[in-house]
């Protein structure tokens, strides 16, 4: 079955230090992965994909096959990254399906 | 700038009643869809829709319908609102071949 899998409902850091937000996915075969974030009082709104292999505001993800995972990383977080965080998988032929995991809210405090 | 509506921002409900939950996009996209969203759950599917007239279930339609007579317009219908559908609900869409999707502000339906 596919699954996407957030372990952390909550991560709180510090301004300036590093966050990794985790992401593992269920998929038989290569599915497209993708972070929506939704800041307070906002939509929620893509942020990236892996095909694009684009850095946006700082975050990049790398999607690891032998390790099912699409982990959001960033290397000096800022007040305004805190938001609620869904990883999300589409597979193939599924025709713009998504699934998304459970969300995992960053609170960055200064 | 891609633009997707949903009729009500915060809507309350008694038990038995029926709900309509409205939303229109004017990007004519083919796809839309439904999700509730609830803390720790994520967002789950309900229903959606490749094209007019056209629609899927999807992870939980259970005590839920939707109508699509338009292609800008995806309805979501609660035939008979019970206090366990109390929740954040998201429409987004999306074109055909292009899985970015794009969502509406959200109806928060409480029901008593």
């Amino acid at each position: 079955a596919q699954r996407v899998t957030q372990p952390e409902k909550l991560l709180s850091v510090f301004k300036g230090a590093p966050v990794e937000l985790k992401c593992n996915y269920s998929y038989s075969g290569s599915p497209e992965l993708f972070w929506y974030v939704q800041y307070s009082r906002q939509r929620l709104q893509l942020l990236l994909r892996h095909i694009s292999r684009e850095s946006i505001k700082g975050f990049t993800a790398d999607l690891n096959k032998g390790e099912t995972s699409f982990h959001l990383k960033k290397p000096f977080a800022q007040e305004e990254d805190s938001a609620m965080y869904y990883c999300a998988l589409e597979g193939y032929n599924q025709g713009g399906k998504l699934i998304f995991g459970q969300g995992t809210e960053l609170s960055v405090k200064p | 700038d891609v633009k997707v509506t949903q009729s009500s921002r915060y809507l309350v409900k008694r038990t038995g009643e029926k709900v309509f939950l409205e939303c229109v996009q004017d990007m004519d996209h083919e796809n839309m869809f439904w999700y509730r969203q609830d803390p720790g759950l994520g967002l789950r599917l309900i229903y959606f829709s490749y094209d007019v007239k056209m629609k899927e279930k999807g992870d939980i339609p259970e005590g839920y319908s939707v109508s699509r007579e338009k292609k800008e317009r995806f309805s979501l219908i609660l035939e008979s609102a019970s206090t366990n559908q109390t929740s954040m609900y998201l429409c987004a869409s999306s074109f055909a071949g292009n899985n970015e999707q794009f969502f509406g502000p959200g109806t928060r339906l409480t029901v008593l």
